[in-house]
């Protein structure tokens, strides 16, 4: 099947540092990959989607600012969360998706960030 | 908010039996699709069922959909503790891009 990747898996950062997490497609050119975030205990909650080539879409809400998306490549998306905080701290998990009408979103193992 | 509900909050049984989930949902669907989710780990994807499906089996998962009710269940027969995780379900909604919209899951805890 195929496989997504994240790194990194767990990061520790100071408060308003910014923290790179990378998210790949490992065996499948992915044209749509999105972002999520889930705080303990919760449901994942859809932060933005992000389409190869051109700006990622943000959810209501979600800052477009402080959660700066790349999708340079049809493998590869970045979330950069940019001075972070404590309430930043969550569960971020990606997902790809190949496009046209395959539905099926394959997720990554998620990164856990703790700003303190 | 589009967020699907799911009940129970939290399920727990012995080993052996059969567990039931139960999702609702707001808005017409292209597909309802089952994740699973173990503590702190990236999601499983279980199975897909199409609007147009009333029912999908995988192993001893059991889906049915109801579009009137807009609502779904998983049924896992024969659980085992191997089965202890959350289970989500998420919604493809029509018209959605293909955005996924999550349910607020299941905590399935089996013992043995």
């Amino acid at each position: 099947g195929a496989v997504v990747s994240q790194h990194p898996s767990r990061v520790i950062c100071k408060s308003g540092t910014s923290v790179k997490i990378e998210c790949r497609s490992l065996d499948f050119q992915a044209t749509t990959m999105f972002w999520y975030r889930q705080f303990p205990k919760q449901s994942l909650m859809l932060m933005a989607t992000s389409n190869e080539g051109s700006k990622a879409t943000y959810e209501q809400g979600v800052e477009k600012d402080k959660f700066l998306i790349n999708h340079a490549s049809l493998t590869l998306s970045t979330l950069t969360v940019t001075s972070a905080h404590p309430e930043d701290s969550s569960f971020y998990i990606c997902s790809a998706s190949a496009g046209g009408f395959a539905y099926e979103q394959y997720f990554g193992p998620g990164t856990r960030l703790t700003v303190t | 908010s589009q967020q699907g509900e799911e009940d129970p909050q939290a399920l727990s049984i012995q080993e052996g039996e059969n567990a039931t989930m139960n999702c609702s949902y707001k808005t017409s669907i292209n597909n309802l699709q089952w994740y699973r989710q173990n503590s702190g780990r990236g999601l499983v994807h279980l199975i897909l069922i199409r609007s147009n499906e009333r029912e999908k089996h995988s192993g001893r998962l059991r889906v049915t959909l109801d579009t009137s009710k807009k609502s779904s269940s998983l049924l896992i027969t024969a659980s085992r503790a191997a089965d202890t995780a959350s289970y989500f379900c998420a919604t493809d909604l029509t018209g959605g891009g293909n955005k996924l919209t999550f349910g607020t899951g299941t905590q399935l805890k089996v013992e043995l």
